[in-house]
Formats: C-alpha cells, structure tokens, sequence
C-alpha cells in the first residue's frame, strides 16, 4: 500500500545536538511538507518543497534546515538552534489539486 | 495571510446524537479549498471531508456534512449519528490553489477536541 513513513516514532535529544528526522512517501507526489503540532495551536507549517533539490520556509522555520535530493525523501534536521524542540512533527504530501496525505509522525523530546 | 478560526476548543456529545463544530475563516480570495480532518488519540491525521467555494453545494461523506456559507465565511461540520470513534480532535484548514504548481499550502485552525460520551 502506498504511504508515508515517519521515523523514528519517538525521538530523544541532547542539548546542542543536531537530530534529524525521516520522511518518505511512495504516493509519487511531488509536493511534501513538514508541521510543528504543540498543544492548543494546531499545525504550524515549517518547511514545504514543491520539486526535487527545492523548498521554501514555512511560518516558523527558524532553527530548523530540510533538503530534497530525492522526490519520495524530505528529512528535517532540528538543529541545536531551535530553543524549543519539544513538539510532535508531522509530514505530509500532496499532488496536483488532491488533499494532503500525512504521515504518523514523530514526538521529539528533550532529554 | 489567510486566517482560520475554531471557537470551541472543547465539545461533547452523547453517542448517537448529532453535533455541530464551528469553523470561520478570514480571506481576500474567491477560489480556495476548505477541509476538516480527524485526529484520533493515534495522532494520525485523516480527511474527514473537502468543500471547493466554487460549488454552491454542500460536501456530504456518510455521516458528516458541512455548512458552508462562503459570505459568511463559515465552514462548519456536523456529525450525525455520533459514534465512540468519532472521539478525536477536528481541524478546519484553508487552501488557496492560486499558490502555483502542485504547492497548496494549508493552514490550519487551532482544533476541537470532540468528546462521544456512551
């Protein structure tokens, strides 16, 4: 069956650690996303690529880098500049005018 | 910027009994998609339903229909025949398709945590 795949399920990180998380989808759709889910402020958009080796900042994409080199991968690295990481990250596709696919995501936690 | 609004952060309602949940949005645009989506205690995000503003009619999925009254720009979401799974929280989001290419941004209200009570 065709999907996304988040890993790991549950991430841990250390203080001025770089962690990165994992996204693929064999949906062959171009475009994916990645959203910051915290309590009581819905899904907040971080980074989102339309095509291979692009992507553009979402709302809050400071502390956070992605890349495209594959069109079913787009890992998110939580670099140690984001202050506060502790969120449940989720990713999601899409093509042409269909509705986002999303992932199970990953809760990141601060050890 | 598009804005999405859900004033109810909490709702309950008794199995089989019907509930509505509120969703406004703010937007200079005529063309855009509007969505509900379902996220149980799994945390996995589901499509409940999808209304494009071009059509006049309301979207209906089985048990859940929408009130769409794009004047208003109200988008709300009944639930009829309230079962134990519906237990979840429920997000409104607003597309614009005049973003280009295959990229529609969402953006999403803060949710309603829905409580199905036995």
């Amino acid at each position: 069956d065709g999907g996304i795949t988040q890993s790991p399920k549950y991430l841990f990180r250390k203080e001025g650690q770089n962690v990165t998380l994992s996204c693929e989808q064999n949906l062959n759709h171009d475009a994916m996303y990645w959203y910051r889910q915290d309590p009581g402020q819905g899904l907040r958009l971080i980074y989102y690529s339309q095509i291979v080796n692009d992507f553009q900042k979402g709302d809050i994409a400071e502390g956070y880098s992605v890349s495209r080199e594959k069109k079913e991968s787009f890992p998110l690295t939580v670099t140690s500049a984001q202050k506060n990481p502790t969120a449940f990250y989720l990713c999601a596709s899409s093509i042409g005018f269909q509705p986002q696919h999303f992932g199970d995501g990953t809760r990141l936690s601060i050890l | 910027a598009q804005t999405v609004t859900q004033s109810q952060p909490e709702m309950s309602v008794q199995e089989a009994e019907t509930v509505t949940l509120s969703c406004t949005y703010d937007t200079s645009e005529n063309n855009y998609y509007l969505f509900w989506y379902k996220q149980p205690p799994s945390r996995q995000m589901i499509l409940v339903i999808r209304q494009e503003a071009y059509k006049q009619q309301n979207a209906t999925e089985n048990r859940f229909s929408v009130n769409f009254q794009k004047a208003a720009k109200s988008f709300s979401l009944k639930i009829s025949d309230s079962q134990l799974g519906d237990t979840a929280m429920y997000f409104c989001a607003f597309r614009n398709p005049a973003s280009g290419g295959s990229n529609y941004k969402l953006t999403f209200g803060k949710g309603t945590l829905l409580t199905v009570n036995p």
